[in-house]
């Protein structure tokens, strides 16, 4: 069936450094893919997505693109903030809103 | 503008027990869902519909009951709580593909 790989976290940064979380994926047909964020005590919420290959999703000065050939969908934001300290999962989807996620990636930034 | 609501946000139960989650949404969303969130696995979908009177199950539904009589509310339903069911709760509604969640409830199964 289909599903999401993502990289073990935390991943630890300093401020200001460049960020990239892996994340692949195993599925049938063109899935949309997604990464949504969740900060400390929330529900998680939309960051980016992209919907056919070479698609590149942005938001917040995050980034992620489509590549279809290497099944992947990493995400990169090149100057990280204390504040994007939070829990990062991908997700694809084959039909219009049945997600698959990740098992997320936690993220902290320290100043 | 309350989004996707969800009530309890806490909750301990014994084992057993039966309690309701409460997931309501003002965005007129067809499509609503429940998944629990456990350490290392993700979040996990247990039931979904894709309008009133229509539901259906997900990757791991059982324990779980749930119904859709309006298009407002979506109920999950623990009927005999047991301990391998303590976990966050997330309710979450969607209309075009990007899924709105609610805060989420913490249940804890004694």
């Amino acid at each position: 069936g289909d599903s999401v790989t993502q990289m073990e976290g935390p991943v630890t940064l300093s401020e200001e450094a460049f960020l990239t979380i892996n994340c692949t994926y195993t599925a049938t047909g063109y899935p949309s893919l997604f990464w949504y964020v969740q900060y400390p005590g929330e529900g998680l919420q939309l960051l980016l997505k992209a919907t056919k290959a070479d698609d590149k999703g942005s938001n917040k000065g995050f980034e992620a693109t489509y590549r279809k050939e290497t099944t992947s969908f990493h995400l990169e934001k090149g100057s990280v903030q204390v504040s994007d300290s939070a829990v990062y999962f991908c997700a694809l989807s084959n039909s219009t809103d049945k997600l698959i996620f990740g098992t997320g990636t936690r993220l902290q930034v320290f100043p | 503008n309350a989004g996707v609501t969800q009530t309890p946000k806490f909750q301990v139960l014994k084992t057993g027990q039966s309690m309701t989650l409460q997931c309501a949404q003002d965005m007129n969303h067809e499509y609503m869902s429940w998944y629990r969130q456990d350490p290392g696995m993700g979040l996990r979908l247990i039931h979904y519909s894709v309008g009133a009177g229509i539901t259906d199950q997900g990757e791991v539904p059982n324990g779980y009951n749930v119904s859709r009589s309006t298009t407002e509310d979506f109920p999950l339903r623990l009927l005999s709580a047991a301990p391998s069911q303590t976990s966050v709760y997330f309710c979450a509604s969607s209309q075009t593909g990007e899924l709105f969640f609610g805060e989420g409830s913490r249940l804890t199964v004694l």
